[in-house]
């Protein structure tokens, strides 16, 4: 099975600033046939189920803010907010869906 | 838009088993692949498995295989997870979740079910 790893498991960035997250998979995630990266990013805040962010690695969600963004191909990817709102505490995690659709353990982002 | 409410929380004995269902409405069901996801109080995001409605096909997690299944009725618009041989691990708060391509596509989720909280305690 495919295994994703997240680093840093948190993070604390002040208002304004950017956050970066990454992600890395135990194998490729990149479809040769439609040279897709299935690869997804999600937000969840507490008490509540996560949200779509980014999919095929770079594609904002429909009301997305444009301060979100991801990149990355293969094995490693990173999702970044380029200025941090309060609105962004919570936790991140990436997910591939290539083949079964396991989740990094998550990381958290604060504000410092 | 579409929306999936699943059913209220569960209160379980060890060794037994539970089956929480999601219901869809104000879209399309059978063509999309529905999954769960379990999440243990204060830990993260576990992928259990998923459905294609319109074909009945279900796969799961190497983890839960032979202890999970999912099924779906069509004619509801309803998916089902039932797990046995509930242990006190299990507890945790169950989602289903929709992916975004139809006809099965691999997909991302969205949107989700509000979670079951499904508690394994004796």
């Amino acid at each position: 099975d495919i295994v994703m790893t997240q680093s840093p498991d948190s993070l604390a960035v002040s208002l304004g600033e950017r956050a970066t997250i990454n992600c890395k998979s135990s194998q490729s995630v990149l479809y040769s046939s439609n040279n897709k990266n299935y690869l997804a990013w999600y937000q969840q805040k507490p008490g509540q189920p996560p949200k779509l962010l980014i999919y095929w690695a770079s594609t904002r969600e429909s009301g997305v803010p444009d301060r979100f963004s991801g990149s990355g191909s293969g094995t490693d990817f990173t999702l970044t907010i380029s200025s941090l709102q309060a609105e962004d505490v919570a936790v991140y995690y990436c997910q591939q869906y290539y083949s079964t659709h396991p989740f990094g353990q998550g990381t958290r982002l604060e504000i410092k | 838009q579409v929306q999936l409410v699943q059913s209220g929380a569960e209160v379980k004995k060890p060794g037994s088993s539970v089956k929480v269902s999601c219901k869809a409405s104000g879209g399309t069901f059978s063509s999309y692949t529905i999954s769960w996801v379990r999440q243990a109080p204060g830990q993260g995001l576990e992928w259990m498995g998923r459905i294609i409605p319109i074909l009945g096909i279900a796969n799961y997690a190497q983890k839960f295989q032979g202890r999970v299944t999912i099924t779906a009725d069509k004619s509801t618009s309803t998916a089902y997870m039932e797990l046995s041989s509930l242990r006190s691990e299990d507890t945790a708060v169950y989602y289903c979740a929709r992916g975004i391509l139809d006809y099965g596509g691999n997909a991302p989720f969205d949107p989700w079910g509000q979670g079951t909280l499904v508690t394994v305690s004796s």
